[in-house]
């Protein structure tokens, strides 16, 4: 298979927690990664394989997985975070790329 | 610092192949995949394909037969060719380098994306 399913939307609370959710066949196999996209940036990487956050990303991000399904954390969020997020994989074959269609998270 | 910076023309018209190259600067040419990813406007991202540093492509099935992605290595270079292009190809295009260290598929350094129009 090579779908990634997201949420569209959620919204949390400023200083709340947030899971953001990716369900597909391909994560039994892959670990996912996930992107922060704000507008008319570039995405950044801000968790990949089983939780890693590269340099400079802020330690309340987290990554989890189980099963078919990967999971971005954001723990105490900020107004700065804001954005759309996406999570990527390879597809069940290895060969191929694929993104889910995106979360958006609003911060109240 | 790893950097990627783009180039190719902004416009072109139905049927035209889109053209687009991406330098990198810094860091390991040979040791990753370099990826093209594009963004309709306000959509999500899709995978187009991807090329190591000996040529190895992929592509995305559903542009597969559209679709070239090439490398120069003695440049540290590689270039997306998209042939009949429509108003549906219209997007960002984004040039990113896959990290697959660990086992883990990422995209750790992305260029600065440049709007491709489709229009007559």
């Amino acid at each position: 298979s090579s779908e990634l399913t997201q949420d569209p939307a959620v919204s949390v609370a400023l200083g709340q927690t947030i899971r953001i959710t990716c369900q597909g066949d391909s994560l039994r196999r892959y670990y996912g990664s996930w992107y922060q996209q704000k507008p008319g940036q570039a995405p950044i990487v801000v968790i990949y394989g089983k939780n890693n956050r590269p340099s400079g990303i802020p330690d309340r991000f987290s990554g989890s997985s189980s099963g078919n399904t990967a999971s971005l954390t954001i723990t105490g969020a900020q107004a700065e975070d804001e954005a759309d997020y996406y999570c990527h994989s390879r597809d069940s074959s290895g060969d191929h790329g694929v993104f889910g269609a995106g979360t958006k998270v609003t911060v109240l | 610092q790893v950097q990627l910076q783009q180039w190719g023309s902004g416009l072109f018209k139905p049927s035209e192949t889109l053209s687009l190259t991406c330098a990198v600067y810094g860091g390991s040419f040979t040791n990753y995949y370099w990826s093209w990813i594009r963004q309709p406007p306000g959509k999500g991202l899709e995978w187009i394909g991807e090329v190591n540093h000996i040529g190895s492509t992929n592509y995305n099935p559903s542009l597969k037969s559209r679709v070239t992605v090439s490398v120069d290595t003695s440049k540290n270079q590689f270039s997306l060719k998209l042939s009949s292009v429509t108003a549906a190809d219209t997007a960002i295009y984004y040039c990113a380098r896959e990290n697959d260290s660990g086992g883990y598929y990422y995209f750790d350094y992305w260029g600065q994306g440049a709007l491709v129009t489709v229009s007559s």
